[in-house]
């Protein structure tokens, strides 16, 4: 059965760095998606992006995120320079259709730790 | 700004017994998800609800959804150990690409 992957599982950085966390939606689907959730408490939506372009952002997506579809398969988050505060799950989801019967698959996850 | 509330936060029960959690959202939609998160694992989707009256069910949890009280239901019957996840709705606001609102989640403990 298709499924979401991300890569790492988990990433710890110094507070300052770059990093890049990695997806692979499932192969026919067009839009996609950044989440994330602080231990503990809800899941909280990031960015969506289609046809090359975002969507809709929310407030926690600043100027410090970015996101990317470098090649047909992969999608990815790139935080510039983490803060503390940036420590969560980030989850990535894709979908076929958007609204509707576009029911969103969760990938399994990347744990950041920002020390 | 889409609000949604679940509650219970946090669900003790025992094995054999009947539970409702609900939620409640601020704007109307008519669309509303339900997950199961299991501890440091991702979320699986359960239910889709696409319409006022919905109503699905599989196993031991059925789902329904009001568009027009802006409540969905997830019930438990019969609970086992194994249901034992925090559960979250979240609501989907119409746009270009669909955004998903989560609810503030439900533990559930079933205890033996």
């Amino acid at each position: 059965e298709p499924e979401v992957t991300q890569t790492p599982s988990h990433q710890v950085t110094q507070m300052g760095q770059e990093v890049i966390l990695r997806c692979v939606p499932i192969s026919n689907h067009l839009y996609f998606y950044w989440y994330r959730q602080i231990l503990g408490q809800k899941v909280e939506f990031l960015v969506s992006f289609y046809n090359n372009e975002i969507s809709e952002k929310s407030e926690i997506f600043d100027d410090q995120f970015s996101v990317e579809r470098p090649d047909g398969s992969n999608f990815t988050l790139k935080i510039r320079s983490t803060k503390l505060e940036d420590s969560a799950m980030y989850f990535c989801a894709s979908s076929a259709t958007s609204g509707g019967a576009g029911e969103q698959f969760f990938g399994p996850g990347t744990r950041l730790t920002v020390l | 700004e889409l609000k949604v509330e679940q509650n219970p936060l946090f669900l003790s029960m025992q094995e054999g017994k009947n539970y409702t959690i609900y939620c409640n959202y601020s704007t109307t939609s008519d669309r509303l998800y339900w997950y199961r998160q299991d501890p440091g694992k991702s979320l699986e989707s359960l239910f889709v609800l696409l319409s006022n009256g919905a109503v699905k069910q599989e196993g031991r949890l059925m789902a329904s959804l009001d568009t027009k009280a802006r409540l969905s239901t997830l019930h438990i019957t019969a609970a086992v150990h194994d249901l034992s996840a925090t559960y979250f709705c979240a609501v989907d606001m119409a746009g270009t690409a669909s955004k998903l609102t989560f609810g503030t989640g439900t533990r559930l403990q079933v205890t033996l």
